[in-house]
């Protein structure tokens, strides 16, 4: 299975950029097809998809979050960030079955 | 607007099934697919399997021919069946819209709901 790789915890002030990384054991690209996606989980919420194919902003999600990457590493970065973004923030491959999760990522305000 | 509904037991004795249902309201499980994801205490995610638009299903090679996941068109609802339980089966179950275009990700997710094994 493909593992996904992320650090548990990111701490930013308000107002500032967050960078979230999610390093993949192998590639997750395709040519030029990244699979690797990524979702918000608020506490007591379910997850919402964010970003789809590595840099496509799903719909209704602000343009502050973006997301970068190819081959093994990604990026999701929010920019400025918000009281509203307090949440956990999962990566997602479907380059091959079993799809598989990164553990998450909880940011944090400083 | 797409809505999804997780529904079933809360509890379940070791060695049993686990059944749950999702009911979706706003689109057509004819259409795109729909799948099982759980997440554990400790938080992480497991992708269980999907059933597609024509039938079709895929699962998770580790849970290995203990699920089956299923549907009735006509009640626009598909069902997750988890067999041979045991407390690492303790987890929030979530159904979820799956888009399988150039990869495959969840589109919309229901609200989980939290399924305990235990005697």
């Amino acid at each position: 299975d493909i593992v996904l790789t992320q650090s548990p915890v990111l701490a930013v002030s308000l107002g500032q950029r967050a960078t979230i990384s999610c390093r993949a054991s192998q590639s997750v690209s395709i040519s030029s097809i990244n699979l690797m996606h990524w979702y918000q989980q608020k506490p007591g919420q379910q997850p919402k998809l964010l970003i789809y194919r590595a840099s496509n902003l799903a719909s209704g999600i602000p343009a502050r979050f973006s997301g970068s990457g190819s081959g093994t590493d990604f990026t999701l970065t929010i920019d400025p960030v918000q009281a509203d973004d307090i949440a956990a923030y999962y990566c997602q491959q479907s380059r091959e079955s079993p799809f598989t999760f990164g553990s998450g990522t909880k940011l944090e305000i400083k | 607007e797409v809505q999804l509904q997780e529904s079933g037991p809360g509890l379940v004795k070791p060695s049993q099934s686990l059944s749950l249902t999702c009911s979706v309201t706003g689109y057509s499980i004819t259409s795109n697919y729909w799948g099982w994801i759980r997440k554990f205490p400790g938080n992480k995610m497991e992708w269980m399997g999907y059933i597609s638009y024509s039938g079709s299903t895929s699962y998770n090679p580790s849970l290995k021919s203990r699920i089956s996941i299923t549907r009735d068109t006509s009640k626009n609802q598909f069902f997750l069946q988890l067999n041979s339980v045991t407390t690492e089966d303790t987890a929030t179950y979530y159904c979820a819209r799956g888009l399988n275009y150039d990869g495959y990700y969840h589109t919309a997710w229901g609200q989980g709901t939290l399924v305990t094994v235990s005697s």
